[in-house]
């Protein structure tokens, strides 16, 4: 079965610096997805970024961007510039290659609550 | 755009009733997920539906049971409710494999 794991239960980062948020993940499938979800206090799931496993370049979001090490099976999140409003529960979740047209479930990791410091 | 909706926002039962949670897909959405996020924990897959068929099964109670309707929208039921089914119920839809789109959520508390 495939695994994330989130070893960062929380992190801090100071307004308008730079945080890493770290998640590996384990699976025997070549294809797969990887996203980041964004939970606010208000418990809103708000996706982030996303990355296909095939793809070779990492994904850009704006101030969000990710660093996809596929052979050690490590999807970490950078957010630039951090703003107040970046402070939040970050999920790291896994979703395996579609199979026959049939949605595949996301796999979360325990998360890691990001604090903005003012 | 339009989101995903799900009602009710708030539920607050007893031990041993039922009750029901319903979502409403994005338009032209063909997969429906259910997902059980209790007190600090990460979201838990249920249930999920493709094109009113159930594709996949999680964690889900046998006390729990869902379904998918003619025109998309799904609904979770749930009976013999226990204290530990108080949790936060999220419904995410997605087509064609796109990224699944959550809405607010239910959140239930049993007393």
């Amino acid at each position: 079965a495939q695994t994330v794991t989130q070893s960062q239960p929380e992190m801090s980062v100071q307004e308008a610096e730079t945080v890493t948020l770290s998640c590996t993940y384990d699976t025997s499938e070549s294809d797969y997805y990887l996203f980041w979800y964004k939970q606010p206090p208000s418990r809103q799931m708000i996706l982030v970024i996303r990355q296909e496993a095939y793809k070779q370049q990492n994904a850009t979001e704006n101030r969000f961007s990710v660093n996809f090490q596929k052979a050690a099976k490590s999807f970490s999140l950078k957010i630039s510039d951090s703003q107040l409003g970046d402070a939040a529960m970050y999920f790291c979740a896994y979703r395996g290659q579609l199979f026959m047209e049939y949605g595949n479930k996301l796999v979360f990791g325990a998360g890691t609550i990001l604090r903005v410091k003012s | 755009a339009a989101g995903v909706i799900q009602s009710p926002r708030h539920l607050i039962k007893e031990k041993r009733e039922t009750a029901t949670l319903k979502c409403y897909p994005i338009p032209r959405h063909d997969t429906v997920y259910w997902y059980q996020q209790g007190p600090g924990q990460d979201p838990q897959f249920l249930i999920s539906f493709y094109e009113k068929m159930q594709s996949d099964k999680g964690s889900i109670p046998d006390r729990f049971s869902a379904q998918q309707f003619s025109d998309y929208h799904s609904e979770l039921n749930m009976s013999s409710l226990e204290l530990g089914d108080s949790a936060l119920y999220f419904c995410a839809s997605s087509s064609r494999g796109q990224p699944q789109h959550f809405g607010d959520g239910t959140r239930l508390s049993i007393l």
